[in-house]
Formats: C-alpha cells, sequence, structure tokens
C-alpha cells in the first residue's frame, strides 16, 4: 500500500517553455501532497504543501507564479514549472500525506527529472 | 534557528550493524521523526517513524532519547543494498517539515 507516481519519470524540454508534473497517489486519498525540488548531492528542499481544494502554500523564496501547483482531486497534484530556464534543472519529487496532520506518514514518489536546455 | 545535523558519509560492511544520529534541537513537540532511504534518482522511501523511546520494525529500529533533541536509526547486519543516503525528516514548531542533509552510507564487502 501507499504507493505515489509521477509521470513523466523525465522529461528534457527549451528554454522558455513550460513542463507539467504530475503526481498521483494510487491508494489511498491524500489530503495533504507536497513538491520538493533536490539538486545533486543534496537534501530535498520543500516547495510547497498543497492541501485537495485549496491553494498551495509556497515556501519562502519559491515563486508561486513559475511553479503552479494544482491538487483538484484527493489523488493528483500537478506542479507546472512555467517559461523554464536552465536553472530550473533538477530533480522534482511529489509526496502524499493521507492525513491533514504532520504526525501522519508522507509517501514519496520516484522522482521527475526536468532538464530544460 | 531549528536545524537538524547529520554526519554526511558513513562506511561499514556486510553484516554490521550501522547507526546513523540525527541531531535536531528545537522540534515541535508532538510531531514524529520519521526516516527515508534514497537511492540515486528514486525518491525517497519510508524506512520508520517514532515519537520517543524506542521504535522498531522488520528492517530497522530507532531510537528517540527523552529529550527528542536527537534520533538513531539503527540498521542491523547491513548488507550492500543497503548503500543509499539516509534522511532524517523532523517538524519544528510552527509545523515546517525540516530534512537532514544526509547520510551516504557505503557498505563495503
Amino acid at each position: 500500500g501507499a504507493v505515489v507516481s509521477q509521470h513523466p519519470s523525465w522529461v528534457i524540454c527549451k528554454s522558455g517553455t513550460s513542463v507539467k508534473i504530475e503526481c498521483r497517489s494510487l491508494d489511498f486519498q491524500a489530503t495533504t501532497m507536497f513538491w520538493y525540488r533536490q539538486f545533486p548531492k543534496q537534501s530535498l528542499m520543500l516547495m510547497a504543501t498543497s492541501n485537495e481544494g485549496s491553494k498551495a502554500t509556497y515556501e519562502q523564496g519559491v515563486e508561486k507564479d513559475k511553479f503552479l501547483i494544482n491538487h483538484a482531486s484527493l489523488t493528483l497534484s500537478t506542479l507546472t514549472v512555467t517559461s523554464a530556464h536552465p536553472e530550473d534543472s533538477s530533480f522534482y519529487i511529489c509526496s502524499a500525506r493521507a492525513g491533514a496532520s504532520s504526525t501522519d506518514t508522507q509517501y514519496f514518489g520516484p522522482g521527475t527529472r526536468l532538464t530544460v536546455l | 534557528l531549528a536545524k537538524t545535523t547529520q554526519p554526511i558519509s558513513m562506511d561499514s560492511y556486510e553484516g554490521q550493524e550501522v547507526n546513523i544520529t540525527c541531531s535536531h534541537n528545537n522540534i515541535a513537540t508532538n510531531d514524529y521523526i520519521t526516516w527515508y532511504q534514497q537511492f540515486p534518482s528514486q525518491g525517497p522511501r519510508f524506512i520508520i517513524q517514532g515519537y520517543k523511546t524506542k521504535v522498531t520494525n522488520e528492517v530497522a529500529s530507532l531510537f528517540i532519547p527523552a529529550d527528542r533533541k536527537s534520533s538513531t536509526l539503527s540498521l542491523p547486519r547491513v548488507s550492500l543494498s543497503d548503500t543509499a543516503v539516509y534522511y532524517c525528516l523532523v517538524v519544528i514548531p510552527g509545523g515546517k517539515l525540516i530534512f537532514g542533509q544526509g547520510t551516504e552510507l557505503s557498505v563495503k564487502p
């Protein structure tokens, strides 16, 4: 149980284009989903937290107009990187949590490798 | 300022017990401490979580002292496949989630 999928697993795009990444909880309903970014040899950095049906809460320094997050259902959240630039190249990982409490376990997706040319 | 500290790397041999400690000087009083394992180019995988004292599951044990200023992940009898990066995840006052810097464990034959 507690499986989270991401699609695509990797994507290459040209600078200036937009890329959408999907995160799905396959066998549970996720009240809360999180989006992280991870650069090589570094820890995960939380970008934003989203609760189903409400606007995402972004971490300090993360541009909400650049990283659009939609959590329209209890099993799907999407991250859209708008007008991507090479510095946005990174490993993007989502996680999902069944409950709203921070004591509930987060389960992570496999990640999406974004390369912006 | 809340901060977590983990050793950057550790080396071990197959069959040994490995203990990885995460120091967290200011965490929320009512939240769990969680440990994850991550292989290259994969998402973190849940290992274990606990609130205090000792928790054990089929893959690891977690020791948390009464002051909750640290936690120690214990991996019994590691194998080559346990080579990975291990992260602690804590919640600080206010509800923000903080990942540790990660400990790169290398298991040698």
